[in-house]
Formats: C-alpha cells, sequence, structure tokens
C-alpha cells in the first residue's frame, strides 16, 4: 500500500520569505507524486507533477518541488512567498495496479504581512 | 475546456435522510474519482471507475454509499442514510486514463454536505 506524509500541519512565514513545505512518501513501486493546492472554499489545484525525468520540477505560481528517490521525498519550495499564497497544500502519489490517487493530510500555509 | 462540474455546491440534510451529489467530468476523461474530504483532513478516495467500470471502492463504506457511473461519462455519488460523521466535502475528479501524463486529475469544486 502506498502512503504520504506531510510532515508540518501548518507552516507560517512572513512575506516575500522562502519556503519548504515537507513531503515523504511510501510505495513498493514506482510513482507519480504531484502538489496540489486548496483556497477555501475551492477544489484542488495541480500546482506541479512528477512522472518522470529531471528530478528538479517547476509548477505554477513560482512554485518547484525536487524528487528524492533516496529518501522518498518530494518536497516544495518557492523563494519567495506572497500573501495569496495562503492556502493549504497537499502532497499527493499515484502508483500501483490501478493508480490510486492518495493524499497526504495537508500542510496549511500561512503567509503574514 | 469545460472543467469538472459538480452539484449542488452545498446540501443540509438531517440523520437518516437520504442525498445525492451528481458530477459531470472534463469531456474524453475515462478515469472519476469520488473523494470525501473531512474538515482538516486530506480527501480520501471513496471509488474510482475507468469509464463504467469500478477500479476501487475499498474505502467505500457500502452499507450506505452507492456510486453509478452507468454511460462511462456522469456519475452519481449516493448517502442513504446519512449520518452525522458524513459531513464534509465531496470531490469529483477525473482523469484522461490512470498512467503517465493521462494520470493527471482535475477536481471540481466540490459539494459541502453538513448533516444535522
Amino acid at each position: 500500500a502506498q502512503s504520504v506524509t506531510q510532515l508540518d500541519s501548518q507552516v507560517p512565514v512572513f512575506e516575500e520569505a522562502p519556503v519548504e513545505l515537507r513531503c515523504n512518501y511510501s510505495s513498493s513501486v514506482s510513482v507519480y507524486l504531484f502538489w496540489y493546492v486548496q483556497y477555501p472554499n475551492q477544489g484542488l489545484q495541480l500546482l506541479l507533477k512528477y512522472l518522470s525525468g529531471s528530478t528538479l520540477v517547476k509548477g505554477i505560481n513560482g512554485f518547484e518541488a525536487e524528487f528524492n528517490k533516496s529518501q522518498t521525498s518530494f518536497h516544495l519550495r518557492k523563494p519567495s512567498v506572497h500573501i495569496s499564497d495562503t492556502a493549504e497544500y497537499f502532497c499527493a502519489v499515484s502508483g500501483g495496479s490501478n493508480y490510486k490517487l492518495t493524499f497526504g493530510k495537508g500542510t496549511l500555509l500561512t503567509v503574514n504581512p | 475546456e469545460a472543467g469538472v462540474a459538480q452539484s449542488p455546491r452545498y446540501k443540509i440534510i438531517e440523520k437518516r435522510q437520504s442525498v445525492a451529489f451528481w458530477c459531470n467530468p472534463i469531456s474524453g476523461h475515462a478515469t472519476l474519482y469520488w473523494y470525501q474530504q473531512i474538515l482538516g483532513q486530506g480527501p480520501k478516495l471513496l471509488i474510482q471507475f475507468q469509464n463504467n467500470g469500478v477500479v476501487d471502492d475499498s474505502q467505500l463504506p457500502k452499507d450506505r454509499f452507492s456510486a453509478e457511473r452507468l454511460k462511462g461519462v456522469d456519475s452519481t455519488l449516493k448517502i442513504q442514510p446519512a449520518k452525522l460523521e458524513d459531513s464534509a466535502v465531496y470531490l469529483c475528479a477525473s482523469s484522461f486514463g490512470s498512467t503517465g501524463r493521462r494520470n493527471e486529475a482535475f477536481f471540481g469544486q466540490g459539494t459541502r454536505l453538513t448533516v444535522v
């Protein structure tokens, strides 16, 4: 079975500071990895994804993530955050015979002025 | 391109009543997912369809929840009878398929269910 652990439930930062949201996964097979963002009362929007190839992937809104197979991690980073980045962020893994998409519990990023 | 459509957006019912949610995926998407998101938690997969067949329903409480996708396009999720702990946001998502680039899931805005 696959699982996702998001190590921080809440991350408060000041505007223009860098941020890293941590994600570790477990799976016995090759996986695809995703980061989604959820704004209040909205569905989930894809930020970025790792399917294969370069381990550094860039997404929308200046976010990037690095796939580290040896550490089974897929941490999300942004060098300078804005107030508008305040949202819930979910890491997800997809793999196995039916490529079931499994989510972590989420990290609430709060950007303060 | 139209996104994943869900209705209703909000629903309030009393416990033991029944409720149904509807989802219309993006045109051409073969895979459809229903997720339950309880406040403060990540989405939990309830059921995954590939066309009109069920791929995974291992976490669907089958004594009260049912879902169908009869023509391989839109889908309905039903709860009967509802319990207080069913209060959650129900998210529908779709993707072209399961593998590679086809695996990217697009989400609807969700239906917020409150059971009182």
